[in-house]
């Protein structure tokens, strides 16, 4: 089964629309990473949570860490055709410096 | 100055045939990795390297050999290629449990 479970797979939103993308664990989190890829292009690192209840912003975009579900929410503000792409959670699920694992990624449209 | 980088961005190759994939990092990270994604964007990690010795080898194929000339080099050689290798191969580099990944703009092999 799927370590990191990602939703929704694919997200059509309106341009100027909010939207939320989801992960969450099957194991405990040392740490979750939002990551960014457009079509052909490599991982564009967002942001990194570790804490629970942590919360990080970057422009319109605002991750939170929920620990004790083992999830972590991406949110989107007034979303742009710039924010078009495919989002990939990543996590630590071991302690130490070991490869991350990765949702199935989001597929974001924003549509003018 | 680009972090990570990877050559090449492409290569297509017949079925049968050995190709190599170089990733270098000059972030003065320990620790190397290789993953696979593949045609459903699902990122896996195929191989991790610390300090040029090999720590972590997820269930691929004898045909895939990593090799780490030193610590800021991590390169990746398939023999025999197959129709099923085709993916697009992301090398990425960590220095310290905690922080982020970062990643290389990857190789998308195709083997026809």
């Amino acid at each position: 089964s799927q370590e990191l479970e990602q939703s929704p797979q694919s997200l059509i939103v309106q341009e100027g629309k909010n939207l939320t993308i989801n992960c969450t664990s099957s194991k405990t989190l040392y740490g979750l990473y939002w990551y960014k890829q457009k079509y052909g292009e490599g991982l564009i690192f967002l942001m990194m949570l570790q804490k629970g209840g942590e919360e990080k912003s970057h422009e319109k975009i605002t991750a939170k860490l929920d620990e004790k579900k083992q999830q972590s929410s991406l949110h989107i503000t007034a979303s742009q055709p710039s924010h078009a792409g495919i989002y990939l959670c990543g996590a630590d699920i071991r302690p130490g410096n070991t490869p991350l694992v990765f949702g199935k990624g989001t597929r974001l449209s924003v549509i003018a | 100055d680009t972090a990570v980088s990877q050559t090449p961005k492409y290569l297509v190759t017949q079925m049968g045939n050995d190709k190599s994939i170089k990733c270098e990092q000059n972030l003065g990270h320990d620790t190397m990795y290789w993953y696979k994604q593949d045609s459903k964007k699902f990122l896996k990690i195929m191989f991790s390297y610390n300090n040029k010795e090999l720590i972590i080898n997820e269930t691929v194929p004898n045909r895939f050999s990593p090799k780490s000339p030193d610590k800021a080099h991590l390169n990746l050689h398939i023999n025999s290629l197959e129709l099923g290798d085709s993916a697009v191969y992301f090398c990425a580099s960590r220095g310290t449990s905690g922080y982020e990944q970062f990643f290389g703009p990857g190789t998308r092999l195709t083997v026809l």
